[in-house]
């Protein structure tokens, strides 16, 4: 079946540090990818996508590159602010209308 | 566009008793989800709706009924509540089986 596997935390970070949170899948066909924020308190967000190979979803400074060669879909941000600090999930869709969620990375960003 | 709606945001109930969580979509959305997130479980999927009037079993339904009234609106029943559902519960749409979008949550607390 299909399974996303995103890199523990937590991490933290100061101000305009660079952040990468990696983010690995196993799945049959071609998925969709995802990343989702969640800010304290609310509900997921979706922050940016990809649906091919060699797609860049990009939004707000971040970015992930689908990589299938490596199955792959890391988020990276070049400079991180205070309020970029958040639980970010990684998922992926087969296209049986459901999302498989990696388990959440906490990100702090200290000012 | 108010997006996902839900209701009530909290709420607290004695062991034993039922109570309904709305979901409401403003989207148009054919798909639409009932989410539970524990602390350490990530997102599980309790049940979900392809399209208007059907319905699925997701990975943790036992306890729960779902409803979908009609295509803005997907309802989750709890009939006899019990502590081990004390959890935050979010509601999904989607377009097409892909990308989803969440409602703010309920904060549930079973006693």
């Amino acid at each position: 079946g299909n399974s996303v596997t995103q890199m523990e935390g937590p991490v933290t970070l100061s101000e305009e540090a660079f952040l990468t949170i990696n983010c690995t899948y196993t799945a049959t066909g071609y998925p969709s990818l995802f990343w989702y924020v969640q800010y304290p308190g609310e509900g997921l967000q979706l922050l940016l996508k990809a649906t091919k190979a060699d797609d860049k979803g990009s939004n707000k400074g971040f970015e992930a590159t689908y990589r299938k060669e490596t199955t792959s879909f890391h988020l990276e941000k070049g400079s991180v602010q205070v309020s970029d600090s958040a639980v970010y999930f990684c998922a992926l869709s087969g296209g049986d209308y459901k999302l498989s969620f990696g388990a959440g990375t906490t990100v702090t960003v200290r000012a | 566009n108010a997006g996902v709606t839900q209701t009530p945001k909290f709420q607290v109930l004695k062991t034993g008793q039922s109570m309904t969580l709305q979901c409401a979509q403003d989207m148009n959305h054919n798909s639409m989800y009932w989410y539970r997130q524990d602390p350490g479980m990530g997102l599980r999927l309790i049940y979900y709706s392809a399209s208007e009037g059907t319905t699925d079993k997701g990975e943790v339904p036992n306890g729960y009924n779902v409803s979908r009234l009609n295509k803005r609106e997907f309802s989750l029943r709890l009939e006899s509540a019990a502590p081990s559902q004390t959890s935050v519960y979010f509601c999904a749409s989607s377009p097409d089986g892909y990308e989803q979008y969440f409602g703010p949550g309920t904060r549930l607390t079973v006693t």
